[in-house]
């Protein structure tokens, strides 16, 4: 079946570090991909998604590419802020699907900036 | 806010009780979903809805049932409580692909503590 897997957190960096939080998938269809975070305390929320292959989402000065031929979607930021802590989610929905989609999330990447 | 509601937002019961969580959304959106929320496990989909009545399992489907007979609301039962669903409960609605790729609103959770 469909899976996401993501680097094990927590990640630790100080402010202004590049970020690359990994994200793989499996998929029998062609998904839909997204980031989506988590805030302390507050529900996940969509950060940036890609529908198709060689397609970069981006939101907020984060970025990640659907290379298809590595079956990745890794997010980045070149300058993390204190206020970027937060869990973050790597998930796909396989769009092709005849019926409705099953939407699959990885396990979470915990992020904490150091001031 | 998107229009979603979960309650109770907090729970606590005893091992063996029923318990029912409901997710009341004012969106109309066709397709809702039911995750629960763990420690190194992230999101793990119980149940979607793709429509009244219709229903199918997620990853950790179980122990829960669901039922949708409105398109504003679907339940999360859980028929004899365990600790072992002791969890942090979202719902998320979306109205589907073809509305824009499947992009995921969540409620606030609702926390369950079976004791």
């Amino acid at each position: 079946g469909d899976s996401v897997t993501q680097m094990e957190g927590p990640v630790t960096l100080s402010e202004e570090a590049f970020l690359t939080i990994n994200c793989t998938y499996t998929a029998t269809g062609y998904p839909s991909l997204f980031w989506y975070v988590q805030y302390p305390g507050e529900g996940l929320q969509l950060l940036l998604k890609a529908t198709k292959a060689d397609d970069k989402g981006s939101n907020k000065g984060f970025e990640a590419t659907y290379r298809k031929e590595t079956t990745s979607f890794h997010l980045e930021k070149g300058s993390v802020q204190v206020s970027d802590s937060a869990v973050y989610f790597c998930a796909l929905s396989d769009a092709s699907r005849s019926s409705a989609s099953k939407i699959i999330f990885g396990s979470g990447t915990r992020l904490s900036i150091r001031p | 806010d998107a229009g979603i509601t979960q309650s109770p937002r907090h729970k606590v019961t005893e091992t063996g009780t029923p318990v029912t969580l409901r997710c009341h959304q004012t969106e109309n959106h066709r397709y809702m979903y039911w995750y629960r929320q763990d420690p190194g496990h992230g999101l793990r989909l119980i149940h979607y809805s793709y429509g009244v009545k219709d229903t199918d399992k997620g990853e950790v489907s179980d122990g829960y049932s669901v039922s949708r007979s409105k398109t504003e609301d679907f339940l999360l039962t859980l028929e004899s409580a365990t600790s072992s669903q002791t969890s942090v409960y979202f719902c998320a609605i979306t109205p589907g692909a073809l509305s824009g790729a499947n992009v995921l609103t969540f409620g606030a959770g609702s926390r369950l503590t079976v004791l």
